[in-house]
């Protein structure tokens, strides 16, 4: 079955960079466009950034303002979020999905959490 | 950006009564690109329904979505103990994804 695994989170201070990254089993890695949702504590999701499934595509939500990097390493079932310039409002349980069709998510990671504090 | 607006923000509901969640686009959202989510505590989101009115695989039937435009309404036909979640609205557009604020729904 679908399996994807987040990891690379933790406490960082304002300013300061974190890479996470989501192993994925299960499925067809390469055929698929992967996002990250992001949920920070108590509050509701909110999508992060898409990367089509060779790679050759990504999009950012308007906040991240060239901070973020997706990408993806389709030899080793692998996605990516380069996050530099971290402020306490990215705090939050990062996931990432696999994309359902072109315009959804369905499969989901049980969440990396990122805590952003001096 | 198009901003999903949903309500109520809570709903309090008995077992078997009927549900009805709203979810207002600032504008119209293309090709009624449009699901449902639940997310119970502690759990990750489920995909329930897509393209506005197509359930997702194993969502049972009391589970059924409508509308077009702007205006969007997640339905449950009799509330079960295991739907009471918070219910998410999602949109796609302009190579931007957009979730609602949430519904929860809860037993009163």
């Amino acid at each position: 079955q679908v399996r994807l695994v987040e990891s690379g989170g933790g406490v960082v201070q304002p300013g300061r960079s974190l890479r996470l990254s989501c192993a994925a089993s299960g499925f067809s890695f390469s055929n698929y466009d992967m996002h990250w949702v992001r949920q920070a504590p108590g509050k509701g999701l909110e999508w992060v950034a898409i990367i089509s499934y060779d790679g050759s595509n990504k999009y950012y939500a308007d906040f991240v303002k060239g901070r973020f990097t997706i990408s993806r390493d389709n030899s080793k079932n692998t996605l990516f979020l380069q996050m530099n310039s971290l402020r306490a409002e990215d705090t939050a349980v990062f996931y990432c999905t696999k994309g359902y069709g072109s315009y959804y998510f369905d499969d989901w990671g049980q969440g990396t959490l990122v805590t952003v504090s001096s | 950006e198009i901003v999903l607006t949903q309500s109520p923000g809570t709903l309090s509901l008995s077992p078997g009564e009927r549900a009805t969640l709203s979810c207002r686009a600032s504008q119209s959202v293309t090709n009624s690109y449009l699901a449902w989510y639940q997310q119970k505590p502690g759990q990750t989101p489920r995909l329930l329904i897509y393209d506005a009115s197509s359930r997702a695989t194993d969502i049972p039937d009391r589970f059924s979505g409508s509308g077009s435009g702007t205006d969007f309404t997640l339905t449950i036909s009799r509330m079960e103990p295991e739907d009471f979640a918070v219910y998410y609205c999602q949109q796609f557009g302009s190579s931007k994804w957009t979730f609602g604020q949430g519904t929860k729904v809860e037993i009163k």
